[in-house]
């Protein structure tokens, strides 16, 4: 089945700088890969996905880059802001059954004024 | 739209007990919904897929007769936690995906206490 290794666990950045977290994924057929920030104590929240017809996708001050070939996808945050602080899991959608989403360990971004 | 809501939020229950957690996609009709558990600072944890008028697939490991779950129309799911012990004490997410749609959005959690 899909295994999903993000990283890094933790990322600190000061506000306005970029922040970049990485995922690797071990089934070739995978063909989604959704990007959720989840703040404490609340819901995961879809904040940008990608499909393997393409290999970037931006929304504003998001990005998420994929590269089939290494089996590798990444989320960029450009210009960051406090807000950003939470955790961002990578996910990719098993191919067959019931495609479920395999996510990734998550990765605790804080941002600094 | 594509809200989902659960109920619960919270809920603390005695050992022994069991606790029935709704699962509900408010604008749209969800095919497929997703039980989730997650520890504190960990990562969404699979429990069983539910579809609709079928049986739910459970993960390997989590046990079928202990967490029990019915998705009996398109818009309810439900998971109960039976005979419930402390180590069942977590927050449980559910999620749904409309039709062949990808996406998945989440309920926002159930924490479960059991004291």
């Amino acid at each position: 089945g899909e295994n999903v290794e993000q990283h890094p666990s933790t990322l600190s950045v000061q506000e306005g700088d970029s922040a970049v977290i990485k995922c690797t994924y071990s089934d070739s057929a995978s063909n989604y890969f959704p990007w959720y920030k989840q703040e404490l104590g609340k819901r995961p929240q879809l904040i940008i996905d990608i499909r393997s017809n393409v290999g970037e996708k931006k929304d504003q001050r998001i990005a998420v880059t994929l590269n089939k070939t290494a089996k590798h996808f990444s989320l960029h945050i450009t210009e960051t802001q406090p807000e950003d602080s939470a955790v961002y899991f990578c996910a990719a959608k098993e191919s067959g059954g019931y495609n479920k989403l395999i996510f990734g360990a998550g990765t605790r971004l804080a941002v600094h004024p | 739209g594509a809200v989902v809501s659960q109920h619960p939020s919270r809920v603390i229950c005695k050992s022994g007990t069991s606790v029935k957690i709704e699962c509900r996609s408010l604008d749209f009709q969800a095919t497929t919904m997703f039980w989730y558990r997650q520890f504190p600072k960990k990562s969404l944890m699979l429990m069983a897929t539910s579809n609709e008028g079928s049986k739910a697939t459970y993960e390997q490991g989590v046990e079928k007769d202990k967490f029990l779950i019915n998705h009996a129309s398109l818009t309810l799911s439900t998971l109960t936690v039976t005979s419930a012990h402390p180590e069942d004490s977590s927050f449980y997410i559910c999620s749904a995906r409309a039709g062949t749609e990808e996406t998945q959005y989440f309920g926002p959690g159930t924490r479960l206490l059991v004291l």
